[in-house]
């Protein structure tokens, strides 16, 4: 079975751009969510989505911004980027319905900002 | 708000030897799971063993066993035998049992295995 796959794996993007990211879920996974990791802050939950809807939300501002696909398939966005945004953007995958499974992870969206 | 703190931001063990890494959380709930995931250098987050909280005895995946104290909220994690291949980060876990709820993850403990 084909694990959590992330898109691109790396990129560098400038101040003031935007940038898509985009995670495909293990094969009957109907929730994603997203994190984002830094040396400072560690692992800080952004938001996550379960069929189709987003079901949490973290303190994160407006700038960023996700949705997911009747395919579980899920994507990731952030506008106007700023320097502190340079992270490892990391995309988990669960069954997410009943009781709490595991979380499985993708390898991750390494993003520089310059 | 659930909170999950490790007090280790570095620790070391030498090759074979045993290495306990600490974990504690906050909250007022009575249900919830606990985990222990790895990040080695460059490579994905893996699961390396989970904790119901209504189960009183200790979760135990080979070489990996944890200490869960509930009325005192620590989830500690004992890596017995360490191998080179146990280097990594290691983060604490909590998530409620209750439908809807996301992960809270501690900072994370990076561990060296000296040869």
């Amino acid at each position: 079975k084909a694990g959590v796959t992330q898109t691109p794996r790396y990129l560098i993007k400038t101040r003031g751009q935007q940038v898509t990211l985009s995670c495909s879920p293990i094969s009957g996974h109907r929730s994603v969510s997203w994190y984002q990791q830094t040396p400072g802050q560690g692992l800080q939950f952004l938001f996550e989505y379960f069929s189709e809807t987003q079901r949490n939300k973290g303190n994160f501002p407006g700038r960023f911004s996700g949705r997911q696909f009747s395919n579980s398939r899920s994507e990731m966005n952030v506008s106007t980027l700023e320097l502190g945004d340079s992270a490892l953007y990391l995309c988990a995958s669960s069954l997410g319905q009943g009781i709490a499974g595991e979380l499985f992870f993708g390898e991750g969206s390494r993003l520089t900002v310059l | 708000a659930q909170t999950v703190t490790q007090s280790q931001p570095e620790m070391s063990v030498q090759e074979a030897e045993t290495v306990t890494l600490s974990c504690t959380y906050d909250t007022s709930e009575s249900d919830y799971y606990l985990f222990w995931y790895k990040q080695p250098p460059s490579r994905q987050m893996i699961l390396v063993i989970r904790q119901e909280a209504y189960k009183q005895q200790n979760a135990t995946e080979n070489r990996f066993s944890v200490n869960f104290q509930k009325a005192a909220k620590s989830f500690s994690l004992k890596i017995s035998d360490s191998q080179l291949g146990d280097a990594a980060m290691y983060f604490c876990a909590y998530r409620s049992r209750y439908y809807g709820q996301n992960f809270v993850f501690g900072p994370g403990t990076r561990l060296s295995v000296l040869p």
